[in-house]
Formats: C-alpha cells, sequence, structure tokens
C-alpha cells in the first residue's frame, strides 16, 4: 500500500485559514469514511484531531474541521494561531483491513 | 484515564530480534471493537502504520513487514507486544502504541526510539 499523498510544507499568517489535502486511493479514503488527522510537536505523539473525516473529539478546537471528496480528504485550521504550528498527518482505513498514513505536512504560522 | 507507555531495548544490532511492549491503562482490550496498534516514526520522517490487534484478537499487519512482525495481547497483564525479526539500521525509529476507538487511534504512548546499529 502507498502512503497518503499530502503536501510537504504550507504556511499561513495568524488569523487565516489553510487547508491541508490528503490524496489517496478507492481503496483507502475513497473507500470509507475512516480518515483521521493527527497533529505532532515535536518530541510529541502525535494527537487526534479529526477522526470519521469531519469529527472532532472532545477537547479539539472547532477551528478545525474535515472532509472529503472522492479519493482526497482535507483538513481546515481557520483562525491560525501560533500554537497550531507543527506537523499534521492523515491516515485512513484500507480496503486491505490495515491503515495508511500520509507522509505529513509541516504547518508553519508567520 | 486511558494511558499506554511502549518499552523495551533503546538499542538493537542488525539481525537481531525486536521486543517491544505496550502497556495500557484505563481500557480493557475485551471491549468489543477495541484494539492496539503499533506506528513507527524514523527520525525526521512520517509514521508508519505496522500491526493492530483486536479484542477477538484479530491481527492485521502491514503488508510490507508482514512477515517481520508478530502483534500479541495479553489482556490479564494489560499488554500487547509487538516482535519485528532480522532488524536493520533502517528499522531505526521511535515505535508508539496507541488505542484504536473504531477506527482511529485516539490515544498514544510517549513512543520509544529504538536504535539498530552494530
Amino acid at each position: 500500500q502507498s502512503a497518503l499523498t499530502q503536501p510537504a510544507s504550507m504556511s499561513g499568517s495568524p488569523g487565516r485559514s489553510i487547508t491541508i489535502s490528503c490524496t489517496g486511493a478507492s481503496s483507502d479514503v475513497g473507500a470509507y469514511n475512516y480518515v483521521s488527522w493527527y497533529q505532532q510537536h515535536p518530541g510529541k505523539a502525535p494527537k487526534l484531531m479529526i477522526y470519521a473525516v469531519s469529527n472532532r473529539p472532545s477537547g479539539v478546537s472547532n477551528r478545525f474541521s474535515g472532509s472529503k471528496s472522492g479519493n482526497t480528504a482535507s483538513l481546515t485550521i481557520s483562525g491560525l494561531q501560533v500554537e497550531d504550528e507543527g506537523d499534521y498527518y492523515c491516515s485512513s482505513y484500507t480496503s486491505s483491513n490495515t491503515w495508511v498514513f500520509g507522509g505529513g505536512t509541516k504547518l508553519t504560522v508567520l | 484515564q486511558i494511558t499506554l507507555k511502549e518499552s523495551g531495548p533503546t538499542l538493537v544490532k542488525p539481525t537481531q530480534t525486536l521486543t517491544l511492549t505496550c502497556s495500557f491503562s484505563g481500557f480493557s482490550l475485551s471491549s468489543t471493537g477495541v484494539g492496539v496498534g503499533w506506528i513507527r516514526q524514523p527520525p525526521g520522517k512520517a509514521l508508519e502504520w505496522l500491526a493492530v490487534v483486536y479484542w477477538d484478537d484479530t491481527k492485521r499487519y502491514s503488508p510490507s513487514l508482514k512477515n517481520r512482525l508478530t502483534i500479541t495481547q495479553d489482556t490479564s497483564k494489560n499488554q500487547v507486544v509487538l516482535t519485528m525479526t532480522n532488524m536493520d539500521p533502517v528499522d531505526t525509529a521511535t515505535y508508539f502504541c496507541a488505542r484504536l476507538s473504531s477506527e482511529d487511534y485516539s490515544n498514544w504512548g510517549q513512543g520509544a526510539l529504538v536504535s539498530v546499529s552494530s
């Protein structure tokens, strides 16, 4: 299985919005509504930000939202804040009953 | 409160077998729908999914590493063990275990850095 495709890096200004894409295939992203997004700060474990395409776990800011169209999922962060800087990874369940992660996107807020 | 913690050697030699233990609390691996998975991250690189074991002892493995991985659970000890054979320097990574809830990894351990070097 191939890793999901994400932009390697993105940047945005405080207060603006940004959308990170995650492109897979009809055997993973396109097949299931089991796309998750994780935020990771340096030296820390990943943190679940979005599950099942568009659901936020308790405690995650409503500035984070998710969506999916076809084989591409997206994470939108509105009202960017400095603390949103970090690496973001998407993940999807696959038709092989396994999981696959994206290559990660390094978000810079400047 | 759900917690997970990885333990194991920090250094292994090439060709050796790695054994990592995930000790968890705050949930039961006997509960329907629950699983514990392993994910690794080489230094400066992306996350890579490795394996998962479900509450009913169903096991799934990464296709690319399937021949080298074994995942087992000990529900009495609240532990999940991952073994990886024939270790190579490219397997140097931080290894995370995580709780699978529905189809997402909702809780993660802090990670354990494993280096492979002679």
